[in-house]
């Protein structure tokens, strides 16, 4: 399967700051990855699919202009959550899809505290 | 539409004894099923997938599934737990496009 990285790992920043978590897809390229948010105790929410070369696709409810997302090259997506406040706070997981069409494989997540 | 629920939220167990931990789906073709475990703080570890074949799948860790059509479920199953298996588990579908349908989890508690 492939091997998806994060970075930071963790991070904590004030409110009103940006903050940027990069994605890397570290054994294959991929023209599509996603991105998640996950709050304690609760499960993962798709937040927006990042397409290499186009615009990223955002869920209902998610704010494009809070939430920017660059997939700058076949193998790393960025999210940076702009003007971040306390309810930002969550854990922020991205996912490249695999060789089946209906697999994907994770990141090991970024911990997103905002102060 | 498609929807996944783990009807127990949290489970506890002792070690060494067999653990079922139950999901449903509903989706309207056929289903591509996926549960995975996570570790407080930790991404998310793919245990085992059901894709086609037989309907009884193995998986790491000593965790197997069964998916039963006619009950619209993939039930998790390990026959003695241990102490390590304490963790979060989330059963999901996977869709055309690539679309990741999860359940909001069951969380595995392990005693001694």
């Amino acid at each position: 399967g492939a091997v998806v990285s994060q970075h930071p790992s963790w991070v904590i920043c004030k409110s009103g700051t940006s903050v940027k978590i990069e994605c890397r897809s570290l054994d294959f390229q991929a023209t599509t990855m996603f991105w998640y948010r996950q709050f304690p105790k609760q499960s993962l929410m798709l937040m927006a699919t990042s397409n290499e070369g186009s615009k990223a696709t955002y869920e209902q409810g998610v704010e494009k202009d809070k939430f920017l997302i660059n997939h700058a090259s076949l193998t790393l997506s960025t999210l940076t959550v702009t003007s971040a406040h306390p309810e930002d706070s969550s854990f922020y997981i991205c996912s490249v899809p695999g060789q089946s069409s209906y697999e994907q494989y994770f990141g090991p997540g970024t911990r997103l505290t905002v102060t | 539409a498609q929807s996944v629920t783990q009807p127990d939220i949290h489970i506890t167990v002792s070690e060494g004894a067999s653990l079922e931990l139950r999901c449903n789906y509903s989706y309207g073709a056929t289903p591509y099923l996926f549960w995975y475990v996570q570790s407080p703080g930790q991404g998310l570890q793919l245990l085992l997938k059901y894709f086609s074949g037989d309907t009884l799948v193995q998986g790491i860790k000593g965790f197997e599934a069964e998916f039963k059509r006619s009950q619209s479920s993939f039930n998790l199953r390990k026959p003695s737990v241990h102490w390590s298996d304490a963790a979060e588990y989330f059963c999901a579908v996977g869709a055309i496009g690539n679309q990741f349908y999860f359940g909001t989890g069951t969380s595995l508690t392990v005693i001694p």
